[in-house]
C-alpha cells in the first residue's frame, strides 16, 4: 500500500494564481483532512470530509475550497493565491469506525506564494 | 486556537539519556495521541492513550495522562540520534460522526550522538 500520497511535493505560485493540491489514499478510509503547518503554529485544520461527496470547514477555511468526488481522493483548491497561504500542506486520512483511530499523513506539499 | 500546548518547545539531550515532553490541554477529550515528525516529512502516529487510561507503554515510549490536570507526558527512554524529530500531541475531543483532533505546536527534540 502507498498509504497517503500528495501531489505536487513543491510549488511556487504568484499572487492571484490558482492551483489544486491532490491527496490520494489507498486504505479505503472514510475520513480525510487537509491541514496547513506554519512555524510556531502547529497544524491547523483547513477542511475535512467524512465521506464521498461531503466536505466541511475546519479552523482556517478562508481562501480554500475542497472536493471529494471519489472516496480515495481529496482535492484542495486555491482560487486566488495570497502570500499568507505560503505554508506546508498536509493531507491525512483515517477510518470511520470507533473514536480511537489514528490519522495517517501524507508527506506534505510545500507551497510558496510570491 | 491550539488545544494542546507542548512543553518545552525545544529539548537537546545526549544519546542514551531520557527525554520527557509535556502536553497541556483545555477541554475534555476522548483520547490523546502523540505524533512524530521528522524534518521535511509528514507526521507519524506513535501512541494513543484513552481518556480512561493513565499510562501506556510502547517500546521505549511511555505516555501518561492526567485528566484532572488536563496534561499528558511522553517519555522516550534511552534516546537515540534517530529520535531527533518534532513531537506533537493531538487531542481528540469530538463526538458523533466526526472527532475533532487538535494539534499542539510541538516539541523539537535533538539527540546528540
Amino acid at each position: 500500500n502507498a498509504g497517503v500520497t500528495q501531489t505536487p511535493k513543491f510549488r511556487v505560485l504568484k499572487t492571484g494564481q490558482s492551483m489544486t493540491l491532490l491527496c490520494a489514499q489507498d486504505m479505503n478510509h472514510e475520513y480525510m483532512y487537509w491541514y496547513r503547518q506554519d512555524p510556531g503554529m502547529g497544524l491547523r485544520l483547513i477542511h475535512y470530509s467524512v465521506g464521498e461527496g461531503t466536505t466541511a470547514k475546519g479552523e482556517v477555511p478562508d481562501g480554500y475550497n475542497v472536493s471529494r468526488l471519489k472516496k480515495q481522493n481529496f482535492l484542495l483548491g486555491l482560487e486566488s493565491a495570497a502570500p499568507s497561504q505560503t505554508s506546508v500542506y498536509f493531507c491525512a486520512s483515517r477510518k470511520r469506525e470507533g473514536p480511537y483511530n489514528e490519522q495517517f499523513f501524507g508527506p506534505g506539499t510545500r507551497l510558496t506564494v510570491l | 486556537s491550539q488545544q494542546g500546548e507542548e512543553d518545552p518547545q525545544a529539548l537537546s539531550i545526549q544519546e542514551g539519556e531520557n527525554a520527557t515532553m509535556n502536553c497541556s490541554y483545555k477541554t475534555s477529550i476522548n483520547n490523546l495521541q502523540w505524533y512524530r515528525q521528522n524534518s521535511g516529512r509528514g507526521l507519524v502516529h506513535l501512541i494513543l492513550i484513552r481518556s480512561n487510561e493513565r499510562e501506556k507503554h510502547s517500546g521505549r515510549l511511555r505516555v501518561t495522562l492526567d485528566t484532572s490536570k488536563k496534561s499528558s507526558s511522553l517519555l522516550i527512554t534511552a534516546s537515540r540520534a534517530a529520535d531527533t524529530a518534532s513531537y506533537f500531541c493531538a487531542t481528540d475531543e469530538g463526538t458523533g460522526g466526526y472527532q475533532k483532533v487538535t494539534f499542539g505546536i510541538g516539541t523539537k527534540l535533538q539527540v546528540i550522538p
